[in-house]
């Protein structure tokens, strides 16, 4: 089973501030099969990006992902008042497996 | 627009039964494969099992393997869970989710449901 293990459980920034969020993989994850999730407490989570680094329909081009192998990051430029939610990645090469989560808080 | 509308969740003691339904609308649901995800209250997201668009290929976590069973109904648009011998861990909310294309294996999750809350308790 591929362990995702995403840094840092807690991050606190303030509107306009650049977010990095990252997500390192067990082992080498397939194809770049890497995805990225938000999730607000009683909505349905909602896809950000996909295949490492491509942004689903609507999402704003302040998401951004990148990485490769084992390692991976989601940046958000300058975030906006709704952007504070839990961030999950995911890798769907080897089923499916997701992170513990990244709570992005108002600091 | 897609939606997906889970139901059929509650309250079930140990060892007891429930099954859980997902109607879908908005896409072509014959097309797509589909899923399961939970989430225990305060934990992280699990994802439980997933269904390609014929039904021919099914997959599951070993956590609920051999007491899950997922399958859809093209004609009424709907996926199920059927979940047998559940125990307390089984406790969660359930979300479907809809794959991005039509085998679910390397695919990923495009749309999520709101999700139905299912508990295990005597």
């Amino acid at each position: 089973e591929v362990v995702l293990t995403q840094s840092p459980d807690t991050l606190s920034l303030s509107p306009g501030e650049r977010a990095t969020l990252s997500c390192r993989a067990s082992q080498s994850i397939t194809g770049r099969f890497l995805a990225w999730y938000q999730h607000k407490p009683g909505q349905a989570p909602r896809l950000l990006i996909y295949d490492t680094s491509t942004r689903a329909t609507g999402i704003p081009d302040r998401f951004s992902g990148s990485g490769s192998g084992t390692d991976f990051s989601l940046t958000i430029s300058r975030l906006e008042p709704e952007d504070f939610a839990v961030y999950y990645c995911q890798q769907y090469g080897s089923l499916w497996t997701f992170g513990q989560g990244t709570n992005l808080e108002v600091k | 627009e897609v939606q997906l509308l889970e139901s059929g969740g509650g309250l079930v003691q140990p060892g007891g039964s429930l099954r859980l339904s997902c109607a879908a609308s908005g896409f072509t649901f014959s097309s797509y494969g589909m899923g399961w995800v939970r989430q225990a209250a305060g934990k992280g997201l699990e994802w439980v099992s997933a269904i390609s668009a014929t039904a021919g290929s099914t997959h599951y976590a070993d956590s609920v393997k051999g007491r899950f069973t997922i399958s859809r109904d093209s004609s009424k648009s709907t996926l199920y869970l059927q979940m047998n011998s559940l125990r307390a861990e089984d406790t969660a909310i359930y979300y479907c989710v809809k794959v991005s294309y039509k085998y679910a294996y390397g695919y990923f999750f495009d749309y999520w449901g709101q999700g139905t809350r299912v508990t295990v308790s005597s």
